[in-house]
């Protein structure tokens, strides 16, 4: 099972910012914070992962909590090819542990809608 | 990061045949992984496929069902065998490149 809780929906206006929450409660002191989305009918895209530390790249930014239960996904400027299913995953990447402990298990995401 | 390109992207079968369906990187990665989506569903991994190694498949998926090839670092295969309805899914190969995993585009299934 999933070890993330994100909400099933959300929807964001055209260039305001979009931030995807995601509960991890459970996750484990070795476990990072990783973030995948999904455009309809295509493969996976990687967005961002993390462990403790806030990270940011030329997609979006990633804030974990002190306490790393919950993290926010931040778009800061949605647009409509942002509209996807983004989904939050804990796991030990493969380099650090390998095997089956490291692969990724995929919850039902949040359908973000991007809207003009 | 890491090109992967799948083949062929999509198909129509008959129950009780077998598809191949052929996963291509552009760099050599030791780990392969297959992933399947029912419709309106999330990803779930059918297995991992090691170079040199036999699969190791997940709960609820058996080799006789999902045999999986990996003759070297840059190429893998998932046959999908006996084909029902119910194995209608779109099938995607990921690899993972410095902590980060990257899928290929998928084979979307279609069993008649």
């Amino acid at each position: 099972d999933a070890k993330t809780t994100q909400p099933t929906s959300m929807d964001c206006a055209e260039g305001r910012a979009a931030n995807l929450p995601c509960n991890h409660s459970t996750i484990s002191g070795n476990e990072y914070v990783y973030w995948y989305r999904q455009i309809h009918s295509q493969g996976p895209q990687y967005i961002i992962h993390g462990l403790k530390n806030n990270e940011t790249n030329e997609m979006a930014s990633l804030i974990i909590t002190e306490d790393r239960k919950s993290s926010t996904l931040i778009l800061p400027h949605a647009t409509l090819r942002d509209t996807a299913v983004y989904y939050c995953i804990v796991r030990v990447p493969l380099m650090n542990y390998g095997g089956s402990q490291g692969n990724l298990i995929f919850g039902k995401g949040t359908k973000l809608s991007v809207k003009p | 990061s890491a090109v992967i390109s799948q083949k062929p992207s999509r198909d129509i079968c008959q129950r009780g045949t077998s598809l191949t369906i052929q996963c291509q990187v552009d760099s050599q990665v030791t780990m392969m992984f297959w992933y399947r989506q029912q419709p309106g569903q999330s990803l779930t991994l059918i297995a991992t496929a090691n170079q040199g190694s036999e699969a190791t498949y997940e709960s609820g998926f058996v080799i006789d069902k999902f045999p999986i090839s990996r003759p070297n670092l840059t190429f893998s295969t998932l046959t999908v065998s006996n084909m029902s309805p119910e194995d209608s899914s779109i099938y995607l190969c990921s690899v993972e490149v410095s902590d980060e995993q990257y899928f290929g585009p998928g084979t979307r299934l279609t069993v008649t």
